[in-house]
């Protein structure tokens, strides 16, 4: 069964850091691109960043580069995001999700989603 | 940025009905074009790839058709677990963008 398991996220002060992880089983993780995706409540989803295959290539949205930092491990199934001087625009619902195909094309599998507060 | 615009807003119709919705980017994203529905409380599902490809496990009433900036996501006939929201993304170039979603609610 192919699962991801969302960990990491919480209340944190302005200023402060998360690091959010996701664990893999059930597919071929080290064959696909991942990603971050986040959402405030009654809003669309929002693309955070994106990892490719091999971890060679990173991509961030503009609102998070510099301050977040994505990265994975294919030997333990293993996706992260360092997250610093957090914001409280940075305050979402957080998933992590892996692309239907090499290359991207849509995401397909996605974690349950953590909570990030960032509040004084 | 490839700004994506979906249409309607909101969308009411009925069970057994058929439903449109649209999706028009910015700029050319080729073929590159993905639809999700989501559920209060879970993460965006996604039903089509590459933005007539359906995803594995989704029905054969829905579909979706378009390139370069135009986009169509069509439901042939309406089940009552279709009512959701449904979004729009594109992979062509980055940073990879959602539409604002389009929500279809029972008539």
């Amino acid at each position: 069964e192919v699962q991801v398991l969302q960990s990491g996220g919480g209340l944190v002060q302005p200023g402060g850091s998360l690091r959010l992880s996701c664990a893999a089983s059930g597919f071929t993780f080290s064959g696909y691109s991942l990603s971050w995706v986040r959402q405030t409540p009654g809003k669309g989803p929002e693309w955070v960043s994106t990892i490719s295959i091999s971890g060679d290539n990173t991509y961030y949205a503009d609102s998070v580069r510099g301050r977040f930092t994505i990265s994975r491990d294919n030997s333990k199934n293993t996706l992260s995001l360092q997250m610093n001087s957090l914001r409280a625009e940075d305050t979402a619902l957080y998933y992590c999700a892996k692309d239907v195909r090499r290359g991207g094309g849509g995401m397909d599998v996605w974690g349950q989603g953590t909570t990030v507060t960032v509040t004084s | 940025e490839s700004v994506l615009t979906q249409s309607p807003a909101t969308l009411s119709l009925s069970p057994g009905e058929r439903a449109t919705l649209s999706c028009r980017a910015s700029q050319s994203v080729s073929s590159y074009l993905a639809w999700y529905q989501q559920k209060p409380g879970q993460p965006p599902r996604l039903l089509i790839y590459d933005a007539s490809n359906r995803a594995t496990g989704i029905p054969a009433r829905f579909s979706g058709s378009g390139s370069g900036t135009d986009f169509t996501l069509t439901i042939t006939s309406l089940e009552p677990e279709d009512f959701a929201v449904y979004y729009c993304q594109q992979r062509s170039n980055w940073p990879i963008t959602f539409g604002q979603g389009t929500r279809l609610e029972i008539k």
